[in-house]
């Protein structure tokens, strides 16, 4: 597609619930990017992708967030068992290789009640 | 891992000139990009740099690069009003891409 897409844009789910996240990247963009970005912070790296494999996901915070992109394309972040501290807006970024320029999606704003 | 360090907040007068630095520690970044974001929007890529160039000029946006420094900045010219916003470094690293914190740019009228 012609720009990163993320859906849905606004989640609200409920402590405890399991949530996923879609990104559809740029097609033939090799290398996709998760972003978490709290209220008043810079993004914050989580995981990063190269093809289906996950080849840094020193960002996540605890082992509630997984990820998958089972085939080198559209990728899913998954949180389990929400907590309200999970509120942020999600982003999700890609680049046709490593190191060359990165384009961001509009995000996913979730929210915890 | 990276370090990057910027001001919190510029308060600049219309008209005049908006200077934002950021400061980096990974000597590896290739790519140096600056992001703007305007209230309850996403990330929007306003320009960058190659780690191989010492200055870039695109319209009203001057970025400057002293890789020895590790020192990056960002100039807008002639501020307007629409260009208030948080603006992001963020150097792309040996692996990934490290955002500062932002700073805030509030235009005086």
């Amino acid at each position: 597609g012609a720009g990163v897409s993320q859906t849905p844009s606004n989640k609200v789910t409920e402590k405890g619930k399991y949530v996923e996240l879609r990104c559809d990247p740029i097609s033939g963009h090799t290398a996709l990017y998760w972003y978490r970005q709290s209220l008043g912070q810079g993004p914050e790296f989580l995981i990063y992708f190269q093809g289906t494999g996950a080849a840094d996901d020193s960002g996540l915070p605890n082992d509630r967030f997984f990820a998958v992109r089972p085939e080198g394309s559209v990728s899913t972040l998954k949180i389990q068992r929400t907590e309200r501290g999970d509120s942020a807006v999600y982003l999700c970024a890609s680049s046709l290789a490593f190191r060359d320029r990165i384009v961001f999606g509009s995000g996913t704003r979730l929210t915890v009640v | 891992g990276e370090d990057v360090e910027q001001s919190l907040f510029l308060s600049v007068r219309e008209g005049d000139s908006s200077v934002i630095n950021c400061t980096y520690t990974d000597s590896s970044s290739t790519y140096l990009y600056w992001y703007k974001q305007e209230p309850g929007a996403g990330l929007q890529l306003l320009t960058y740099i190659f780690s191989n160039m010492d200055m870039k000029q695109d319209q009203r946006l001057t970025v400057l690069l002293n890789k020895k420094d590790k020192h990056l900045s960002l100039r807008i010219a002639d501020t307007q009003t629409g260009d208030s916003a948080i603006y992001f470094c963020a150097p792309h690293g040996s692996e990934k891409l490290t955002f500062g914190t932002g700073t805030r740019l509030t235009i005086i009228p």
